[in-house]
């Protein structure tokens, strides 16, 4: 079944310990991003990566980093989270095709709570 | 830069009426436009879309029409079910500008609850 998944679903931290959620899919495609969730914000992009050894910020990067040493995987990593990281955070992904580009797939969210 | 404003909610609607989430736009060029839907616990999945003026996007009894002259992209259906209570993203896409950066852009959500 073509998916993606994310690691863990559900996690409850504390101030400034180190965390990285992980985002696998298998559709084999090129882009992947992350975004997070907030009541009231709608997603907001944290970073995305274009392929392999590519990746940019988005709109809120600030406390987070990422990397993509294979096409599959795209973890986001909290070197110490702090509490206004708390929120759902959901990894995407998309074919990088023309006709198919902008058309992207959601994993299941992971939400985040940090003490 | 580019942006979505959808309407507020949350909408509540008995089972069988109809339903209108408006949607508009700011871009300086011809994005996509997306209607993703969130269901309870659930993430993102895309409900239509269309990519140019004037096309329509459609599924599951669900449209919304691109109108570039009013940047709108509102969506509709005629008679919703207890099935469609869920959040309702609108959403652009730069790519359309021949940017590759592929982004989209996300209005805040408008939470739909349908009552039997």
């Amino acid at each position: 079944e073509a998916q993606v998944t994310q690691n863990p679903r559900y996690l409850i931290t504390v101030t400034g310990k180190k965390l990285t959620v992980t985002c696998s899919q298998n559709m084999n495609h090129e882009y992947m991003s992350w975004y997070r969730q907030d009541p009231g914000l709608g997603l907001r992009q944290i970073y995305y990566s274009m392929n392999v050894e590519v990746t940019d910020k988005g709109d809120v990067p600030e406390g987070y980093k990422v990397s993509r040493k294979e096409k599959r995987n795209f973890p986001l990593i909290l070197e110490s989270p702090s509490p206004n990281q708390t929120s759902l955070y959901f990894c995407a992904s998309s074919p990088n095709d023309s006709g198919s580009r902008d058309t992207q797939y959601f994993g299941p969210g992971t939400r985040l709570t940090v003490l | 830069g580019d942006s979505v404003t959808q309407m507020e909610g949350p909408v509540t609607l008995s089972e069988e009426a109809f339903l209108t989430i408006n949607c508009t736009y700011t871009a300086t060029g011809y994005p996509s436009l997306f209607w993703y839907v969130q269901y309870p616990g659930e993430g993102l999945q895309l409900l239509l879309k269309a990519t140019k003026a004037d096309d329509k996007g459609s599924n599951k009894g669900f449209e919304a029409t691109y109108r570039k002259e009013t940047t709108s992209f509102h969506l509709e259906k005629g008679s919703v079910q207890v099935s469609d209570s869920a959040v309702y993203f609108c959403a652009l896409s730069d790519q359309n500008r021949g940017s590759t950066l592929g982004r989209l852009y996300f209005g805040r959500g408008t939470q739909l609850t349908v009552w039997p």
